[in-house]
């Protein structure tokens, strides 16, 4: 059983452009949700998105989007990148938005220069 | 709003020893769940073990059991016959079971321990 699968796993932007990153969550998993990982801030939750619904998103401003298909899939935007948004964005899927099991893929290292 | 505490940024251990990790969390809710990630180098976030706030039994997956405290609010990880490849870091989180509002449904970290093994 395949796990939860992010692309691209390492990139670089510049400051100013766009980037999208994909989650592909186990399978049957219908809930996927995005954290972001920085040595000063920890790890801090992005959205949620269950059903092709954004249940609940974090205290980040609206350059950070996502949605979700309806095979369960997710992606994430960031437009006008930042120094900041440099990160490792972790994708996280379950069953549904209260299981008890999150299973988390490898992450997609940013690096925003 | 919950919160999730780790006072041990480091700790260390002898290969074959056990070592216990400590994580303190606050809430107001009876039911939650309770779990405890590994991150090595690769950065994936392994899960490692998960307690259920209802049971009173505490949880164990081989080398790996918790010390539940509910009234304490504390959820410790002990790692018996410590192994080089646990070395990592372990992060303690919280997540809601109340479905009423939808921004119970996220994870809660705290701000991890960084465990060494050495041989």
């Amino acid at each position: 059983k395949a796990g939860v699968t992010q692309t691209p796993r390492y990139l670089i932007k510049t400051r100013g452009q766009q980037v999208t990153l994909s989650c592909s969550p186990i399978s049957g998993h219908r809930s996927v949700s995005w954290y972001q990982q920085t040595p000063g801030q920890g790890l801090q939750f992005l959205f949620e998105y269950f059903s092709e619904t954004q249940r609940n998103k974090g205290n980040f401003p609206g350059r950070f989007s996502g949605r979700q298909f309806s095979n369960s899939r997710s992606e994430m935007n960031v437009s006008t990148l930042e120094l900041g948004d440099s990160a490792l964005y972790l994708c996280a899927s379950s069953w549904t938005p209260s299981g008890n099991t999150i299973y988390f893929g490898e992450g997609s290292w940013l690096t925003v220069v | 709003a919950q919160t999730v505490t780790q006072s041990q940024p480091e700790m260390s251990v002898q290969e074959a020893e056990t070592v216990t990790l400590s994580c303190t969390y606050d809430t107001s809710e009876s039911d939650y769940y309770l779990f405890w990630y590994k991150q090595p180098p690769s950065r994936q976030m392994i899960l490692v073990i998960r307690q259920e706030a209802y049971k009173q039994q505490n949880a164990t997956e081989n080398r790996f059991s918790v010390n539940f405290q509910k009234a304490a609010k504390s959820f410790s990880l002990k790692i018996s016959d410590s192994q080089l490849g646990d070395a990592a870091m372990y992060f303690c989180a919280y997540r809601s079971v109340l479905q009423r509002s939808y921004n119970t449904d996220k994870l809660i970290f705290g701000t991890g321990t960084r465990l060494q093994v050495f041989p």
